[in-house]
Formats: C-alpha cells, sequence, structure tokens
C-alpha cells in the first residue's frame, strides 16, 4: 500500500543516453512534484504540477521534461545525460499546495557515467 | 525570495538527553506554513512537524517540538528523550501558498549510546 511509489529505485547509465523516472501516487493528491537532492544532500524543486498542469518550473534544463497523464502519475524523462545530473530524485505529493505536507516517494539515485 | 537557514551542519547528542536544532528564514510575506521533515539513512523523507505562521502556539508532536519565533523569524526543533532512531538529517522546510515547499541544507544529526 505505498503512498507514493517511484521506479526505478537505481538507475546507472552512461553520459548521453535518455532516461526515465516514474512516479505514482494513491493517494488521491491533486499536485505532485519532483525534486533534485544533490551529494550535500541539498534538496531543491524542479517541478510542480496541479491536476496534470504545470505549476511550477524551476530553473531546470529543458533536457528534463515532467509528464503527467492523469493526476496520480508524474514521470520525470532526461535527454542528454550529463555527469552534473547524478543525483537522488525525488517525487511528492500533496492535497494542495499551501501549507499541505508533501509525501515523498523513497527516491531514485541516478548514477551517469 | 525565500530563505531557509540551517547553520548547524552536524550535531551530536547522547541517548535520553535534549538537543534542539536551529534553523532561521527570511521572507516578506505574513502567512506562510514552516516544517520539519527528517531523512534517516534509509533516504526516506518524513514529516517531523508542522508550523502555521498564523499560530501563536508552538506545534508539539511526541517528543519533537518547536520554539517559534516569528518576529525573529525562527524555527527551532527540540528534541527531547533522544533516541539512537533519531539519528538523521534534519530539514527545516518553509512554504507559501502558491509556491513550492524550500528547504534549508540540513542538520545531521548523530545519536550515540
Amino acid at each position: 500500500d505505498t503512498a507514493v511509489s517511484q521506479t526505478p529505485k537505481y538507475l546507472v547509465t552512461q553520459m548521453g543516453n535518455d532516461k526515465s523516472i516514474k512516479c505514482e501516487q494513491n493517494l488521491g493528491h491533486d499536485t505532485m512534484y519532483w525534486y533534485k537532492q544533490d551529494s550535500k544532500k541539498f534538496l531543491k524543486i524542479m517541478f510542480s504540477y496541479n491536476n496534470k498542469e504545470l505549476i511550477i518550473n524551476e530553473t531546470v534544463p529543458n533536457r528534463f521534461s515532467p509528464k503527467s497523464p492523469d493526476k496520480a502519475h508524474l514521470n520525470l524523462h532526461i535527454n542528454s545525460l550529463e555527469l552534473g545530473d547524478s543525483a537522488v530524485y525525488f517525487c511528492a505529493s500533496s492535497p494542495f499546495m499551501g501549507g499541505s505536507p508533501l509525501h515523498f516517494g523513497n527516491g531514485t539515485r541516478l548514477t551517469v557515467t | 525570495a525565500q530563505t531557509v537557514t540551517q547553520s548547524q551542519p552536524e550535531m551530536s547528542v547522547q541517548e535520553a538527553e535534549t538537543v534542539t536544532l536551529s534553523c532561521t528564514y527570511d521572507t516578506s510575506e505574513n502567512n506562510y506554513y514552516l516544517f520539519w521533515y527528517k531523512q534517516p539513512p534509509s533516504r526516506q523523507m518524513i514529516l517531523v512537524i508542522r508550523q502555521e505562521a498564523y499560530k501563536q502556539q508552538n506545534a508539539t508532536e511526541n517528543r519533537f517540538s518547536v520554539n517559534f519565533q516569528k518576529a525573529a523569524k525562527s524555527f527551532s526543533l527540540k528534541i527531547s528523550d533522544s533516541q539512537l532512531g533519531d539519528t538523521a538529517m534534519y530539514f527545516c522546510a518553509f512554504e507559501v501558498s502558491g509556491y513550492a515547499l524550500n528547504f534549508g541544507k540540513g542538520t545531521s544529526l548523530l545519536v550515540t549510546p
């Protein structure tokens, strides 16, 4: 009964490849997010969707493209992977934006070699 | 721009003792929300406590409590009767409605026997 599940848990790939990370939530939440946690553990928002619509798009390279087929899913596709993309990527959801706690997935550790 | 500062990169406390983690933030907003999340070695992000800025009463969750000083823009977390399972990275976070959760850089807490 995982609330926010993301796959895969680990992803190792070479520079230049294209990869996707999938995220699904079964909480009935309207809002979903992608966060990036770098090697120093700093968490930074990348994208936020509310009811399948893009709400927040931080200064993320356009090689990163989120896709929300429905409000329970928010996938992240990354083109032309670079070494600097190595990080842990967290998906999260919340009932709404503005004060409701985020429910996080367990993260995907992406390693680009 | 809202910023969140955690000035203690690492802290250590003995089991059963009390420890306080500091957090300050900067904002011109009057209504906002503050959170503490913990991230144990398992990498999972777990909500510890939540505070609404318009509430003067400090939030409490079992052994976890906050000291919210709105005028000083300070939001410290007190952990009483520390347990080995409290060993984790602790993140202070700030949110204004319509914007995503903004995290501090974290404090690594080690609880020793």
